[in-house]
């Protein structure tokens, strides 16, 4: 059973259109985190949820919303797609504080 | 962010220890020190992670400096797999808000 899934693994859409990425674990995690990977390879962090509240967002447009609508899941809807929005993204579930975290395979975004 | 210091690329062979150093000179006290791995076109993996204390498991070994000032994740014994880029993360605990912030990380390189 894979314990962080994401969905699709990859998405090639065109600028201006509208995609979202979904992620599910099946940890009982209660904290969950979508990152960024770009181009050169830097991983950052965009959102952090516990208990479905948001409580991280990394200064991330408004075109990024996360959604929770438990604690399994952690969705990513993002609009008005740009070119530098291509990236690899990573869904990762933790019990927070300290605990390791465990990520998903990944999202490859390509926006043409 | 804490902020950690490594070096960009090493290199070990099959079947050798390898020392992987991170500089952490503002730790602060109750900051965690985490080390994640991730191989190619893969997410990130928990490797370790410690406070003040050596620890040991499965996969490698982490050496804490006394002051922590610094540290070394120890694999005992290289593979192939093991080539990845590693991540020295400090992780500060806030209250629910903690947050993985990965640098740029080692590329280690395994030969055969």
């Amino acid at each position: 059973d894979t314990a962080v899934s994401q969905t699709p693994k990859y998405l090639v859409t065109q600028m201006g259109n509208d995609k979202s990425i979904k992620c599910e674990q099946n940890l009982g995690h209660d904290t969950m985190y979508w990152y960024k990977q770009d181009s050169k390879k830097f991983l950052k962090i965009m959102f952090s949820y516990n208990n479905k509240e948001l409580i991280i967002n990394e200064t991330v447009p408004n075109r990024f919303s996360p959604k929770s609508p438990d604690k399994a899941h952690l969705n990513l809807h993002i609009n008005s797609l740009e070119l530098g929005d291509s990236a690899v993204y990573f869904c990762a579930s933790s019990f927070g504080r300290t605990t390791e975290a465990f990520f998903g395979q990944g999202t490859r975004l390509t926006v043409v | 962010d804490a902020k950690t210091t490594q070096p960009n690329s090493m290199e070990s062979n099959e079947e050798e220890p390898v020392h992987l150093p991170c500089n952490h000179s503002t730790i602060s006290g109750t900051d965690y020190i985490h080390w994640y791995r991730q191989l190619p076109s893969q997410g990130p993996e928990y490797v370790i992670h410690g406070l003040t204390s050596n620890v040991n498991n499965r996969m490698a070994s982490l050496a804490i400096a006394e002051d922590r000032k610094s540290s070394t994740l120890i694999l005992h014994r290289a593979t192939l797999r093991d080539a990845a880029v590693y991540y020295c993360i400090l992780l500060r605990t806030q209250g629910g808000s903690e947050k993985l912030v990965f640098g740029k990380g080692t590329k280690l390189t395994v030969n055969p």
